[in-house]
Parts: C-alpha cells; sequence; structure tokens
C-alpha cells in the first residue's frame, strides 16, 4: 500500500536554531514528491515539488531534497513566522493527479 | 491573480440535510481537485476533475457524494444526506497541468450534528 510518514510529528526550535524534517514514502511508483505550509485554519500553500532523486529546491530559508526513499525539508536559522504544519504529499505516476498526504510535521520556533 | 476560492467557509447542519460545497479554482487550470481532512487524520483525496470530466473518483467514500463540474469551470461537491463521520475540513485544490503543483483553497469547515 502506498505510504507516506512524517516525522517527528512535532518540533520545537529556538529562533535561529537549524533543523530538518523527514519525509519518508513507500509508493509504486512516484511522479512528484510535493511540500506544502499549513497555518491554523487556513488552505495548504504550495513550496516546492521535487521530481527525481538528487533534486534540491530552495526558498529563502528553506531547502528541499530527494532520495529514493524520502524527502528532508531544511530549515537554517528559522524565525517565529516559519512556525507552521509542514506537508509532504507524494503525487504517483499512474495518471491521476491524486496527492497522498503524509500527517504534517508541525513546527514552533520561539524567539 | 485570485487564488483557489472555497464557499461556504463554514456549514453547520443536522444529520440527514443536504449540503452543497463550490469551489472556484484558478482561472484557466483544467484540473480540480477535492480533497478532505478528518479530525486527526491526514488529508485525503476525493477526486479530480480534467475540465468538466471526472479522471479519478477513486476517494469518493460512497454514493452520498456527488461532484459536478459543469462547463469546466467551478463545481460542487454535495452531500445527500449528511452522516456525522463526514465532518472535516473540505479543501479544493486546482492545478496547471496534472503533474503541476496544485493550489488550495481556505476549506469549507463541515460540521454534521
Amino acid at each position: 500500500e502506498d505510504q507516506v510518514t512524517q516525522s517527528p510529528e512535532a518540533l520545537r526550535l529556538q529562533e535561529g536554531e537549524s533543523s530538518s524534517l523527514n519525509c519518508s514514502y513507500t509508493v509504486s511508483g512516484l511522479r512528484g514528491l510535493f511540500w506544502y505550509r499549513q497555518d491554523p485554519g487556513k488552505g495548504p500553500e504550495f513550496l516546492f515539488t521535487l521530481y527525481s532523486a538528487g533534486e534540491e529546491k530552495e526558498k529563502e530559508r528553506l531547502k528541499a531534497t530527494l532520495t529514493k526513499k524520502e524527502s528532508f525539508l531544511h530549515i537554517t536559522a528559522p524565525k517565529p513566522e516559519d512556525s507552521a504544519t509542514y506537508l509532504c504529499a507524494v503525487q504517483l505516476g499512474s495518471g491521476t493527479g491524486k496527492l497522498i498526504f503524509g500527517q504534517g510535521t508541525t513546527l514552533q520556533v520561539k524567539p | 491573480e485570485a487564488g483557489v476560492t472555497q464557499f461556504p467557509s463554514h456549514s453547520v447542519i443536522e444529520k440527514g440535510q443536504t449540503v452543497t460545497l463550490r469551489c472556484d479554482p484558478i482561472s484557466g487550470h483544467d484540473n480540480l481537485y477535492w480533497y478532505r481532512r478528518v479530525m486527526g487524520k491526514e488529508i485525503k483525496f476525493l477526486l479530480h476533475f480534467v475540465k468538466e470530466s471526472k479522471q479519478d473518483e477513486s476517494g469518493m467514500p460512497n454514493n452520498r457524494f456527488l461532484a459536478e463540474r459543469t462547463g469546466g469551470t467551478y463545481s460542487t461537491l454535495k452531500v445527500q444526506p449528511a452522516e456525522l463521520e463526514d465532518s472535516g475540513v473540505y479543501f479544493c485544490a486546482s492545478s496547471q497541468t496534472v503533474q503541476g503543483a496544485q493550489y488550495f483553497g481556505p476549506g469549507t469547515r463541515l460540521l454534521v450534528l
């Protein structure tokens, strides 16, 4: 069964303390891996799509990487405004646009 | 450019009633998706439209749920009759291509009492 697992479930960091979030997946055929940010009461906000192992993408303090079994979202010198739930989702190569989501990692950055 | 919009933002109904949710995708996006998140669970796929055609409806839970996209623009998701377990947040998303980024709306929070 296709599955996406994110860890940790929750992460507390001090402002400036860098860390990484993990998204591991077991799927029959990966077309793409998506990262989203979600603030309370809002819809997921698109961050990155990664399509092949070895690919990396960056946006401000965030950097996403992809291997054949997992993806990491690295947060460098986070600020309190980076506090949110980060969601990982995979899309299979079967023709449908369906995304399979993980449970998310809730990040809290304290000043 | 306007993002994905959803209406209503909240809905509280009694078990057995009917509710219709609406989604307006980003202009020009042929692909439209419905997802939902029930309490404590991950976001789950419901269905995928390409223009007005249902490309994949494998996530629709049962025949109480009916999605339409007449004319390939906005979409509606009707729940009839609603059950308690239908409570959750219903998200709509749209994308330009199937493999491209999906942009989500703010969601409709449905509570069935």
